[in-house]
């Protein structure tokens, strides 16, 4: 099975911007969770969509939005993009049997400059 | 709220020698407790996982991890680490809400000296 695909890989985009990153999770997940790492923050939860429906929401401001397809791909959104957004967003499917181990793909790396 | 802490941030260990990384968690309901682990330049990944049972539970490539409830504790070890096994290790634990949310430790940068 391939795993969870994002893209783009990389990302370098001006203060201000908007910037729209994609996840592919792996065929048959449901869930896709996202998350940020940063070096002063670690791995913090945005948000997890399950059936076209956000199922959480972590403890970010409203800039930041996502998305899920009726084929479980999902897609988050940052607007008027700041410094400190600049960061590795990985994305996470599960195929939802409860709490599950989670499958996480190689990220995007995001630059605010 | 689920919470999870790491101590010890960065560890710098010799081939051959043991591993224990500390991990403690705060948390109301049922428990769960995940190790993940990030080797340079690849995907975070599972390395084990508590649901229920035997207290020490056993995951891939040799390590494991033991349940202490009394002591909110999900050490991670290994007996005797290789230079491959630098990366950074992350504890974590389910969020309040039904669903797929992980509250992650700071995780563990752990260097492995050949």
């Amino acid at each position: 099975k391939a795993g969870v695909t994002q893209t783009p890989r990389y990302l370098i985009k001006t203060r201000g911007q908007q910037v729209t990153l994609s996840c592919s999770p792996i065929s048959g997940h449901r869930s896709v969770s996202w998350y940020q790492q940063t070096p002063g923050q670690g791995l913090q939860f945005l948000f997890e969509y399950f059936s076209e429906t956000q199922r959480n929401k972590g403890n970010f401001p409203g800039r930041f939005s996502g998305r899920q397809f009726s084929n479980s791909r999902s897609e988050m959104n940052v607007s008027t993009l700041e410094l400190g957004d600049s960061a590795l967003y990985l994305c996470a499917s599960s195929p939802d049997r409860g709490m599950d181990e989670q499958y996480f793909g190689p990220g995007t790396r995001l630059t605010v400059t | 709220a689920q919470s999870v802490s790491q101590h010890n941030h960065h560890v710098i260990l010799s081939e051959a020698a043991s591993l224990e990384l500390g991990c403690n968690y705060s948390y109301g309901g049922t428990v769960n407790l995940f190790w993940y682990v990030q080797y340079p330049g690849q995907h975070l990944q599972l390395l084990l996982k508590y649901f229920s049972g035997d207290p020490l539970v056993k995951g891939i490539k040799g390590f494991e991890a033991e349940f202490i409830k009394s002591k909110f504790s999900f050490n991670l070890r290994k007996p005797s680490v290789q230079w491959s096994d630098t990366a950074e290790y992350f504890c974590a634990v389910p969020g309040n809400n039904a669903g797929n949310m992980l509250t992650f430790g700071g995780g563990t940068r752990l260097m492995v000296k050949p």
